[in-house]
């Protein structure tokens, strides 16, 4: 069966320093999204994203944060400058479609942990 | 706002016994609900999905879920729990977007199997 890859599964960066998390969506998807859960908190959606731009985004994304697709598989999410507070699991997910009867399908998550 | 709510932080049961996972939700219109199940370095897996029609839903591993809309509740039930259902189980209601939705979730609730 498909699945959404991600890697690394964990990652320990210093603060300040960039940080570039890699998804492999299933591929015939063209929905990609991206979703955060900070240690004993709820998961939190980071973004959406189509036709290579941001559908949506939250307000926890900010301008720290960028999304790209650079080939016709990958989709990364990059923190530009990590902070402490960016400790969390980072989960990708792809959907078939859009709208409420396409499913989400989630990767493993990357454990980010900025020092 | 939605939001979801499961009471639980974490629940045991023993093997073979029947189990209830909680959740209840707060959302102005029909909602669109969710359980997914995260096992251990795995991605968070759809087990059901509730949006219109058959109140009891069935979904995979073996798992049902009601939706009663009085109480505002959507609780997972399993009627013997094997100890491959050790993982934890987190609800969530889709919020519309201008052009998809994303996931409002609860905070997760641990299943911990006794043999």
């Amino acid at each position: 069966e498909p699945e959404v890859t991600q890697t690394p599964s964990h990652q320990v960066t210093q603060m300040g320093q960039e940080v570039i998390l890699r998804c492999v969506p299933i591929s015939n998807h063209l929905y990609f999204y991206w979703y955060r859960q900070i240690l004993g908190q709820k998961v939190e959606f980071l973004v959406s994203f189509y036709n290579n731009e941001i559908s949506e985004k939250s307000e926890i994304f900010d301008d720290q944060f960028s999304v790209e697709r650079p080939d016709g598989s990958n989709f990364t999410l990059k923190i530009r400058s990590t902070k402490l507070e960016d400790s969390a699991m980072y989960f990708c997910a792809s959907s078939a479609g859009t709208g409420i009867p396409y499913e989400q399908y989630f990767g493993p998550g990357t454990r980010l942990t900025v020092t | 706002a939605q939001s979801v709510t499961q009471p639980d932080i974490h629940i045991t049961v023993s093997e073979g016994a029947s189990l209830e996972l909680r959740c209840n939700y707060s959302y102005g219109a029909t909602p669109y609900l969710f359980w997914y199940v995260q096992s251990p370095g795995q991605g968070l897996q759809l087990l059901l999905k509730y949006f219109s029609g058959d109140t009891l839903v069935q979904g995979i591993k073996g798992f049902e879920a009601e939706f009663k809309r009085s109480q505002s509740s959507f609780n997972l039930r399993k009627p013997s729990v094997h100890w491959s259902d050790a993982a934890e189980y987190f609800c969530a209601v889709a919020k519309p977007l201008d052009s998809n939705y994303q996931l409002i979730w609860g905070a997760g609730t641990k299943l911990i199997i006794k043999p």
